[in-house]
């Protein structure tokens, strides 16, 4: 069955950088592209980034652009999330999803980011 | 910027039936959008109901059903049950990779 587990959340200083993983399993992931998705503590439900099945083509919320880096690694099933110049609003739980059409049909449990100083 | 709008809550009875929607701040939400609609509980990841506007995902009871009216997206649950009460997260495809979700719409029980 599909799985995506992520992983490197934790608590970053203004300013400072991290980043997430997202080990997939259950599926071919190297023809499917792949999504970030946040949630601020009590907020809804926030599209991040985009980036398609070969990694050729990668696309970010306005939000995060500049900031956020999407990448995958296919050989060893991996999404990441690079996060850097991170503010006190990029706190969050962060989700994976994979791509089905242009919809997310499996969701990791998320990994929560907690930027304070 | 485009702002996709839901109703901030909304409540129903045991067994009755609720449709909740998705808009845009302009213009009109149409099947070109692959409006999507997604559940979630505290603590929990979303889970997908709807996508492509009417079709439910794998595993997802016929109680649920999408629909574009007038110029909204909607969710509609019938015959609505005690482990309905979550929220109900709509997204739109706008085009160019570009994914927008809605605020989300806390639904009731009672």
């Amino acid at each position: 069955q599909v799985q995506l587990v992520e992983s490197g959340g934790g608590v970053v200083q203004p300013g400072g950088s991290l980043r997430l993983s997202c080990a997939a399993s259950g599926f071919t992931f190297t023809t499917y592209g792949m999504h970030w998705v946040r949630q601020a503590p009590g907020k809804g439900l926030e599209w991040v980034a985009f980036i398609r099945y070969d990694g050729s083509k990668k696309y970010y919320a306005d939000s995060v652009k500049g900031r956020f880096t999407i990448s995958r690694d296919n050989s060893q099933n991996t999404l990441y999330l690079q996060m850097n110049s991170l503010r006190a609003e990029d706190t969050a739980v962060y989700y994976c999803a994979k791509v089905s059409g242009y919809h997310f049909d499996y969701w990791g449990q998320g990994t929560l980011v907690t930027v304070s100083s | 910027q485009t702002v996709v709008t839901q109703e901030p809550s909304f409540s129903v009875s045991p067994g009755g039936t609720v449709t909740l929607t998705c808009g845009l701040s302009s213009g009109s939400v149409s099947t070109g959008f692959y409006p999507s609609w997604y559940q979630q509980t505290p603590g929990q990841a979303p889970r997908t109901l709807i996508y492509s506007t009417n079709t439910r995902s794998s595993g997802v009871p016929d109680r649920f059903s999408g629909t574009i009216l007038g110029n909204k997206a909607a969710l509609t649950i019938t015959g609505a049950q005690a482990d309905d009460e979550s929220v109900y997260y709509c997204v739109l495809y706008l085009g160019s990779f570009i994914w927008v979700f809605g605020g989300g719409t806390k639904l009731t029980v009672l």
